[in-house]
């Protein structure tokens, strides 16, 4: 079983900064199977990233993803306030099994 | 309007069974997979398996094999997610979500099942 870790744990930031959050691999997984979620308190978690690299639809392109083999990366460029929250990468392998992360926390500094 | 709605809150018993659902609406309910996520309170997402409403046939994730049972009934449109004896420690929410077709990402939810298992 695939075993992603996210880091930071915790991201302290101001509205307006950039962030960068990573998701490693335990093995190589396929960029077309890894996906990146927000998760406001209280909501369902909301899709950003698929294949590791496309926008969801309605996603702004302050978001965008990259990476291949075992890390990969969630850029957000400008930080809105609605942008603080917990981010979760999920990936998928053979036979369809999947796994997410631990998650990122996303704070106002 | 695209759309997957859960059955409400439940408070149950330790080993007491239980079924809830997943209602989808707005698409083509047998040509997309279905997921099941859970979250302990205060804790991350966990994937626990999917099924493909066209013809049932559903994979689970090694954590969540024989705890419980993920089906669908595409005369209805919906999935569900059941246990036959409940623990404490199936309290949590429970979301469903749909899969890209094509992809293995969830790109619609639901509002989430809070599921209580107190003695």
């Amino acid at each position: 079983e695939i075993v992603l870790t996210q880091s930071p744990g915790t991201l302290s930031l101001s509205p307006g900064e950039r962030a960068t959050l990573s998701c490693r691999a335990s093995q190589s997984v396929s960029s077309s199977y890894l996906a990146w979620y927000r998760q406001k308190p209280g909501q369902a978690p909301r899709l950003l990233i698929y294949g590791a690299s496309i926008r969801a639809t309605g996603i702004p392109d302050r978001f965008s993803g990259s990476g291949s083999g075992t890390d990969f990366t969630l850029t957000i460029s400008r930080l809105e306030p609605e942008d603080f929250a917990v981010y979760y990468c999920q990936q998928c392998g053979s036979s369809s099994l999947c796994s997410f992360g631990q998650g990122t926390k996303l704070e106002i500094k | 309007e695209v759309q997957l709605v859960q059955s409400g809150a439940e408070v149950k018993k330790p080993g007491e069974s239980l079924k809830i659902s997943c209602k989808g609406s707005g698409y083509s309910f047998i040509n997309y997979w279905i997921g099941w996520v859970r979250q302990m309170p205060g804790k991350g997402l966990e994937w626990m398996g999917i099924v493909y409403p066209g013809d049932s046939d559903s994979r689970y994730s090694p954590s969540f094999e024989g705890q419980v049972t993920i089906s669908a009934d595409k005369s209805t449109s919906t999935a569900s997610l059941q246990w036959s004896s409940l623990k404490a420690s199936d309290t949590a929410m429970y979301y469903c979500a749909r899969q890209l077709r094509g992809e293995s990402a969830f790109d619609i939810w639901g509002q989430g099942t809070m599921v209580t298992v107190s003695s």
